[in-house]
């Protein structure tokens, strides 16, 4: 099954702004968009915003989600080293029908 | 609170089956669909299966359909995972995964290794 595309790392500065991107197709990201899912080595994921964009509680507030077309896109602004992680991007594929999920971007805070 | 544990992993040998489980706590278990994530080492997440709330409608990945068998038993609070003819490539950490609109809670995971 197809999986979502996402750049295989990212680096940023402390205190900078990182934008993730997901690109799929109109039968997954472009017809319900995607969730957005981090994950801290040795642990298991945690999810940090639903496909409306929306995030779960508790989740901070320098993220924040989108989506324009077949790209969805997560945005993390005043990096803090805490934010380190490999990130991944999951949707429903009306046409496979099926979940499938992004490579994941191994997020860098230099 | 809301809680996830998988259970079931180890060593198997290739053709060999091993089933999974995942106890639910902290939430109302019945009324949750569930999925089952898988991420080989080093590798990303892989979506294995998924099991509606009651059971009724269950989808699976091309690469274990056929070999793998979702279920429930919602009065126990527990989700299974059947595995027969497992292969070398299913060597992975198992997680189980509630699914409220997408993949809201997840349990520790357990690690499955398939060598010979």
């Amino acid at each position: 099954q197809a999986g979502l595309t996402q750049p295989p790392s990212v680096s940023k500065g402390l205190r900078q702004t990182a934008t993730l991107t997901c690109t799929g197709n109109s039968n997954n990201v472009g017809n319900q968009g995607a969730a957005w899912l981090q994950q801290h080595q040795g642990h298991p994921p945690k999810l940090l915003s639903y496909r409306n964009n929306n995030r779960p509680s508790g989740i901070s507030e320098r993220l924040s989600a989108s989506r324009s077309g077949n790209t969805a896109s997560l945005t993390i602004t005043g990096l803090q080293p805490e934010d380190e992680a490999d990130y991944y991007c999951s949707a429903w594929d009306s046409s496979l029908r099926a979940w499938v999920f992004g490579g994941g971007t191994k997020l860098t805070v230099l | 609170q809301v809680q996830l544990v998988e259970s079931g992993g180890g060593v198997v040998q290739p053709g060999r089956s091993l089933r999974l489980s995942c106890a639910a706590s902290g939430f109302t278990f019945s009324g949750y669909a569930m999925h089952w994530v898988r991420q080989a080492p080093g590798k990303g997440l892989e979506w294995v299966a998924f099991i509606s709330y009651d059971g009724s409608a269950k989808y699976y990945a091309d690469s274990v359909r056929g070999r793998f068998t979702i279920a429930r038993d919602n009065s126990k609070n527990t989700l299974y995972l059947q595995m027969d003819s497992l292969r070398v490539e299913d060597t992975a950490v198992y997680y189980c995964a509630r699914e409220d609109r997408d993949f809201d809670i997840w349990g520790q995971g357990t690690m499955v290794t398939v060598s010979s």
